[in-house]
């Protein structure tokens, strides 16, 4: 199994930007998460999507976040326009029902906005 | 309010020691909490799941024990290697029977040969 994927890895942009961000969960799993890191608030919950629907993104800090699950594979998180505080580790986690509430995550993506 | 506490930011133990890391939490009512490690520039990596019913869990050289009444848990790793510095992030359910989970900020392990 590949586990989850994430791309891009590494992404530098200017402030004023759109980022999107990408995500491939392990298949099979019906739950998504997209996660902030920052050395100042630590791991974030920022949204989850089940069967491909959001169920919570009270995380979403404000109307520049969004994000997208079109099918069971693939999901994006994209900031329109971009800030410097954007700036963390993105990751991407992924679970099903038969993993009993244990997440799976990706690498992460590091953004930095300039 | 809600908060999940992980005591030490960083601790530092002699190889072959036990650590012991600590997450407590207020104003919770989870199902179970989990651990997870974390290297550097990697996602979080499951360790352990401990349900609410539950007193310890073991796996390899780790345990890991709940105490619903004091609202918290403890990590312990035993016999420690330099291999085992890392972040360690507790977790928990803040929703019974949703899949979501609050983590907490993790404590920075290093294990000094």
């Amino acid at each position: 199994d590949a586990g989850v994927i994430q791309s891009p890895r590494h992404e530098v942009t200017e402030m004023g930007q759109e980022v999107t961000l990408r995500c491939k969960p392990i298949s099979g799993h019906n739950s998504l998460f997209w996660y902030r890191q920052t050395m100042m608030r630590g791991l974030e919950l920022l949204i989850y999507f089940n069967n491909n629907v959001p169920i919570d993104d009270s995380g979403m800090p404000e109307d520049r976040f969004s994000a997208k699950m079109p099918n069971a594979s693939f999901s994006t998180l994209k900031i329109q326009p971009s800030e410097p505080r954007d700036s963390a580790v993105y990751f991407c986690a992924s679970s099903s029902s038969g993993t009993g509430g244990t997440q799976y995550f990706g690498p992460g993506t590091r953004l930095l906005v300039l | 309010s809600q908060k999940i506490e992980q005591n030490s930011e960083a601790l530092n133990i002699q190889e072959g020691k036990t650590a012991t890391l600590t997450c407590n939490y207020t104003n919770y009512s989870p199902a179970y909490l989990q651990w997870y490690r974390q290297d550097p520039g990697r996602g979080p990596v499951f360790l352990l799941l401990i349900r609410e019913n539950e007193k310890e869990k073991r796996k390899e050289r780790l345990k890991v024990t709940f105490d619903t009444t004091l609202k918290q848990s403890l990590f312990h790793i035993t016999a420690s290697q330099p291999a085992d510095s890392a972040t360690y992030l507790c977790a928990l359910d803040p929703d019974q029977g949703a899949q979501k989970l609050v983590f907490g900020q993790g404590t920075r392990l290093t294990i000094n040969p």
